[in-house]
This record gives structure tokens, C-alpha cells and sequence, in this order.
């Protein structure tokens, strides 16, 4: 299985926002609508955020949004705040009972 | 509460063997998949193995293939990973993690456990 291409890092001001990229190929990303996104604060265990490229499991801020496009799935975090500065990981689904995930993505909240 | 504990790690030396346990709790374990991720120290996650419900589909990461295991015994709420000539590389924390549908695989991990490390070290 292929990594998936993220940022390493990316940045904002509280209120703004930001998008990460998550880019596959079409043996994954662009074959199946099975990426998940995931935000892993130091010393916890990680957090589903978007689920299917876009859905919000019950309990997520609706601040955070997902979408693709071709290879390419997006995060987008609106109205940043202090706490979401976390790291990121997106993954997706790339046939044959396997899945890979991004190299994931620091997010510092400026 | 919906729970997942896992244990078995430890410190092993290259060329061992080790197993994995997780025990799930709070929910009706056998109607969901289960998966296995990891993540070495300072590094980012990565998908190791998955299963789903009935055992019926299973998944592996090509680092992995030929020497890891998974299986679960839902009459224990268990799931298992069993790890054969481990490598240096293999060093990480486990974790165990519940698929959020029910009957499928949707590869979207809802509950994690807290993880259990792994060190393969001479």
C-alpha cells in the first residue's frame, strides 16, 4: 500500500481557516469514497472527525468539513480554535482489504 | 461505557514471537469489525490489520503480510494479533480499533483503546 501525500504542517490564526490536502492515487482516494480523517492530540489516542469523505460522526463541530476531488480529499477546519491544534491523519480505503494512511499533518494555531 | 484494553506488549527480542489482546466492552462486539493500528514512536499512524464481524474478511498490511495474525472469539469480546518474527521496525504502540458500522467494513475507527507498546530490541 502507498502512503497518502499530506503537508507536514500547516498553519492559521484563531477564526480563520484552514484545508489540509490528502493526496492518493486512483488505486485509492479516486477509487473509493472510504476516507476518514482523524485528529490525534500529543499522548491521546486518535479521533474520527469525517468519515465516507465527508460525513461527521455524532459529536464532531460541524467546523469541520470534508470533501474530494479526483486523487485529492480536503480537510477543512472553519473558525479555528485553540484546541484543535492537534496533528491530522487522513486514510483511505485501497482495495483488497487494506488501507493507508497519510503521513499526517501538524496543525498549529497561531 | 464503550471500552477497548488492550495488553500483551513488551519489550521482545528480533526474531520472536508476541500476542496481542484486546477486550472490548460497552458494546455488541460481534457486530462490528475490528481493526489493529500502530504507530512508532514520534511517527504517524499506520493500518496493520483488520477483520470484520464473522471473520469472514480479512486485511493486511503489506509490512506485515506472512508473519502477523488476527483473529477475534466473539463469545470473549476479543480480538488478537499475533506476531511472528518481529522486526526492529515492528517497535510501536498498538492499538486496537472498533469499525463505526454495524455488519460492514467502513474503515472508520470511532473507539480506539489507549494502545500497548511493543519494543523489539536486542
Amino acid at each position: 500500500q502507498s502512503a497518502l501525500t499530506q503537508p507536514a504542517s500547516v498553519s492559521g490564526s484563531p477564526g480563520q481557516s484552514i484545508t489540509i490536502s490528502c493526496t492518493g492515487t486512483s488505486s485509492d482516494v479516486g477509487s473509493y469514497n472510504l476516507v476518514s480523517w482523524y485528529q490525534q492530540h500529543p499522548g491521546k489516542a486518535p479521533k474520527l472527525m469525517i468519515y465516507e469523505g465527508s460525513k461527521r460522526p455524532s459529536g464532531v463541530s460541524n467546523r469541520f468539513s470534508g470533501s474530494k476531488s479526483g486523487n485529492t480529499a480536503s480537510l477543512t477546519i472553519s473558525g479555528l480554535q485553540a484546541e484543535d491544534e492537534a496533528d491530522y491523519y487522513c486514510c483511505s480505503y485501497a482495495g483488497s482489504s487494506t488501507l493507508g494512511f497519510g503521513g499526517g499533518t501538524k496543525l498549529t494555531v497561531l | 461505557e464503550v471500552q477497548l484494553v488492550e495488553s500483551g506488549g513488551g519489550l521482545v527480542q528480533p526474531g520472536r514471537s508476541l500476542r496481542l489482546s484486546c477486550a472490548a466492552s460497552g458494546f455488541t462486539f460481534d457486530d462490528y469489525a475490528m481493526h489493529w493500528v500502530r504507530q512508532a514512536p514520534g511517527k504517524g499512524l499506520e493500518w496493520v490489520s483488520g477483520i470484520s464481524w464473522n471473520s469472514g474478511s480479512i486485511g493486511y498490511a503489506d509490512s506485515v503480510k506472512g508473519r502477523f495474525t488476527i483473529s477475534r472469539d466473539n463469545a470473549k469480546n476479543s480480538l488478537y494479533l499475533q506476531m511472528n518474527s518481529l522486526r526492529a521496525e515492528d517497535t510501536a504502540l498498538y492499538y486496537c480499533a472498533k469499525d463505526l458500522v454495524v455488519a460492514a467494513i467502513l474503515y472508520a475507527f470511532d473507539i480506539w483503546g489507549q494502545g500497548t507498546m511493543v519494543t523489539v530490541s536486542s
